[in-house]
C-alpha cells in the first residue's frame, strides 16, 4: 500500500508564482489535512477536510486554497506565493473521529517548497 | 497556536538507555497521541491514550496521561540507535490535532 503520497517532493517558486500540490491516499480515509512544518514549531493546520466535497479552514489559511473533489485527492493551492510560505508541507489523512474524538493521522512524506 | 508543548526539546543519552519525554497542554481533551518523525520523513503515529485512560503500552514505548495536570510523559525502554528522531504530541479535539514543538531525540551509540 503506498498510503499518503504526496507530489512534488521539492519546488521552487519566485514571490508571486502560482502552484498546486498534490496530495493522494489509498486508505479510503474521510478526513484529510494539510499542514505547514516550520524549523523549532509544531505542524500548524492550513485546511482540513470531513469528506469528498467539503473544506474546511485551518489555523493558518490565509493565502492557500483547497478543493477535494474526489475522495482520495485534497489538493493545496499558492495562488501567489510568498517568501513566508517557505516550509515543509504535509498532507495527513485518517478516518472519521467520531464521537470517541480524532483517530490516528497517517502522514506523506513532504513537499519541501521554497518560494525566492 | 500550540495547545502541547514538550519538554525538554532536545534529549541525547547513550544506546540502552531510557528516554522520557513530557508534553503539557492548555485545555480539555478528548485524547493525546505521540509521534514520530525521522529527518526528512513524514510523522508516524506510535500511540493514542483517551481522555479516560491513565497509562497506555506498545512494545517498549510507555505513555501516562494526568488530565488534572493537562500533561503526558512518553517513556521508551531500552533505546536504540533508530529510535533517533523528533517526537510530537498532539491533543485532539474536534476534527483538530493541535501540534507541539517536538523533542529531538538522539542515541549515541
Amino acid at each position: 500500500n503506498a498510503g499518503v503520497t504526496q507530489t512534488p517532493k521539492f519546488r521552487v517558486l519566485k514571490t508571486g508564482q502560482s502552484m498546486t500540490l498534490l496530495c493522494a491516499q489509498d486508505m479510503n480515509h474521510e478526513y484529510m489535512y494539510w499542514y505547514r512544518q516550520d524549523p523549532g514549531m509544531g505542524l500548524r493546520l492550513i485546511h482540513y477536510s470531513v469528506g469528498e466535497g467539503t473544506t474546511a479552514k485551518g489555523e493558518v489559511p490565509d493565502g492557500y486554497n483547497v478543493s477535494r473533489l474526489k475522495k482520495q485527492n485534497f489538493l493545496l493551492g499558492l495562488e501567489s506565493a510568498a517568501p513566508s510560505q517557505t516550509s515543509v508541507y504535509f498532507c495527513a489523512s485518517s478516518h472519521q473521529g467520531g464521537v470517541r474524538g480524532n483517530q490516528p493521522q497517517h502522514f506523506g512524506d513532504g513537499t519541501r517548497l521554497s518560494i525566492l | 497556536s500550540q495547545q502541547g508543548e514538550e519538554d525538554p526539546q532536545a534529549l541525547s543519552i547513550q544506546e540502552g538507555e531510557n528516554a522520557t519525554m513530557n508534553c503539557s497542554y492548555k485545555t480539555s481533551i478528548n485524547n493525546l497521541q505521540w509521534y514520530r518523525q525521522n529527518s526528512g520523513r513524514g510523522l508516524v503515529h506510535l500511540i493514542l491514550i483517551r481522555s479516560n485512560e491513565r497509562e497506555k503500552h506498545s512494545g517498549r514505548l510507555r505513555v501516562t496521561l494526568d488530565t488534572s495536570k493537562k500533561s503526558s510523559s512518553l517513556l521508551i525502554t531500552a533505546s536504540r540507535a533508530a529510535d533517533t528522531a523528533s517526537y510530537f504530541c498532539a491533543t485532539g479535539s474536534n476534527y483538530q490535532l493541535i501540534w507541539g514543538a517536538g523533542t529531538k531525540l538522539i542515541i549515541k551509540p
